[in-house]
């Protein structure tokens, strides 16, 4: 069965800190690992990671894949108020020529000034 | 300006009563997916289109249906045999395989 599991489930840290957050995965036949950030409505497109050990940057956020180890985070460095929303990975699999997006649980993130 | 159309935004509904929530495109993709979220949950997928008409039960599909007669249009009816109807409910969509899904801003239904 496809799995999407993150960790932590919730995180709180002060402004500043540097956060990483964890996404582990087995999927059908896969193509892509999304990272997403959602506030209060719908989910907005962070990254998506198609190759092992290449990082992308956007900012202050990064995140990378290892394939291998079925596994990826995401960086977020001097964090700052405005980056307290659930943030959720999703991996993309293919069964039967159609796409497939699982997504975790998501961890709900929380910076206090 | 391109995107996913949900509707309504708000809905609520007497237990016992079909409802069918809208998603329109006018992004030109294949897929189109509907996902179901709760209260601190991440989204579970209800059902997901390739192409018109043609769709696949997701991990969560019993009490739900949907239909796909045209490429811009996915509508999902929450059936009166779904037993936890009340959640945040997302449509979203993509071009070809392996490309970026992106959302619309979610139904919230709610059965009273």
């Amino acid at each position: 069965e496809d799995k999407v599991v993150q960790s932590p489930l919730s995180l709180v840290v002060h402004e500043g800190d540097t956060v990483t957050l964890n996404c582990s995965y087995e999927v059908t036949n896969f193509r892509s690992l999304l990272w997403y950030k959602q506030e209060k409505k719908a989910p907005t497109f962070l990254f998506m990671l198609t190759s092992s050990g290449i990082e992308k940057k956007s900012g202050r956020l990064s995140s990378i894949l290892d394939k291998k180890e079925l596994f990826s985070i995401l960086n977020i460095t001097a964090t700052q108020t405005g980056d307290s929303a659930v943030y959720l990975c999703a991996v993309c699999g293919i069964i039967q020529g159609a796409q497939k997006l699982v997504f975790g649980q998501g961890t709900r993130l929380t910076i206090n000034p | 300006d391109g995107g996913i159309t949900q509707s309504p935004k708000y809905l609520f509904r007497k237990e016992g009563q079909n409802v069918t929530l809208s998603c329109e495109q006018n992004l030109n993709h294949d897929a189109m997916y509907w996902y179901r979220q709760d209260p601190g949950q991440g989204l579970r997928l209800i059902y997901y289109s390739q192409i018109v008409n043609d769709f696949q039960k997701g991990d969560i599909a019993e009490g739900y249906s949907v239909s796909r007669e045209k490429k811009e249009s996915f509508p999902l009816t929450v059936t009166s045999a779904q037993k936890n109807p009340t959640a945040f409910y997302l449509c979203a969509s993509s071009g070809q395989v392996g490309n970026t899904i992106y959302f619309g801003e979610g139904s919230w239904l709610t059965v009273v």
